[in-house]
């Protein structure tokens, strides 16, 4: 079975701090995703990648930053957190024209 | 960023009923995903449509993609109390190495025993 496993389930984290969200992969899959999940929202892309050192940027991309350093691995980067991404951050991965496999969710509150 | 129009926004309804969901989009869309994601969960994929006017099932579930290639429909026949979550509708388009995919807003059900 294909294993999405995000570092964290929650995480609390001070107004201004830089906060790290880890997700790895297990399948060898080339794509990688970033999502918020938000009450009457659904799920937004925040940031993708296709390739290792390759990202782009998804439909909310303002105040993150990616890297993707290793095939596996995808980091999600809070560069000063705010209150208002207090969300849901949810990982996911795909093959090349695939379907999408996602970690169990983290529950990020900025205070 | 566009998103998928997805109806209703939450249900209930009693154990044992049908449910049916849909998704609509100004956009086409060359394939129909339906995810559930349960309490404290990520989603997980539930069904998978890749032509206009196919009709899956899994189980209880089925699921249609419009023949329109903008909308998709989820029906779950004879509920039960597990079947509590929300279901996302997702569609995806492109070529390549990435097809994006956008997701829908969500349905939430809950299931009255």
């Amino acid at each position: 079975d294909v294993k999405v496993t995000q570092s964290s389930r929650y995480l609390v984290k001070r107004t201004g701090e830089k906060v790290f969200l880890e997700c790895v992969q297990d399948m060898d899959h080339e794509n990688m995703f970033w999502y918020r999940q938000d009450p009457g929202l659904g799920l937004r892309l925040i940031y993708f990648s296709y390739d290792v050192k390759m990202k782009e940027k998804g439909d909310i991309p303002e105040g993150y930053s990616v890297s993707r350093e290793k095939k596996e691995r995808f980091s999600l980067i809070l560069e000063s957190a705010s209150t208002n991404q207090t969300s849901m951050y949810l990982c996911a991965s795909s093959p090349l024209g695939g379907k999408a496999f996602f970690g169990q969710g983290t529950r990020l509150t900025v205070v | 960023g566009q998103q998928l129009n997805q109806s209703p926004q939450s249900m209930f309804i009693q154990e044992g009923e049908d449910v049916s969901m849909n998704c609509t989009s100004s956009s086409i869309f060359n394939t129909w995903l339906w995810y559930k994601q349960d309490p404290g969960e990520g989603p997980v994929l539930l069904i998978a449509l890749y032509k206009a006017g196919e009709l899956t099932s899994n189980g209880r579930l089925t699921a249609q993609f419009g023949i329109t290639r903008k909308d998709s429909f989820l029906n779950i026949s004879a509920s039960i109390p597990s079947d509590v979550g929300i279901y996302f509708c997702a569609g995806r388009k492109g070529s390549g190495g990435y097809q994006k995919v956008t997701f829908g807003t969500g349905t939430k059900l809950q299931v009255i025993p």
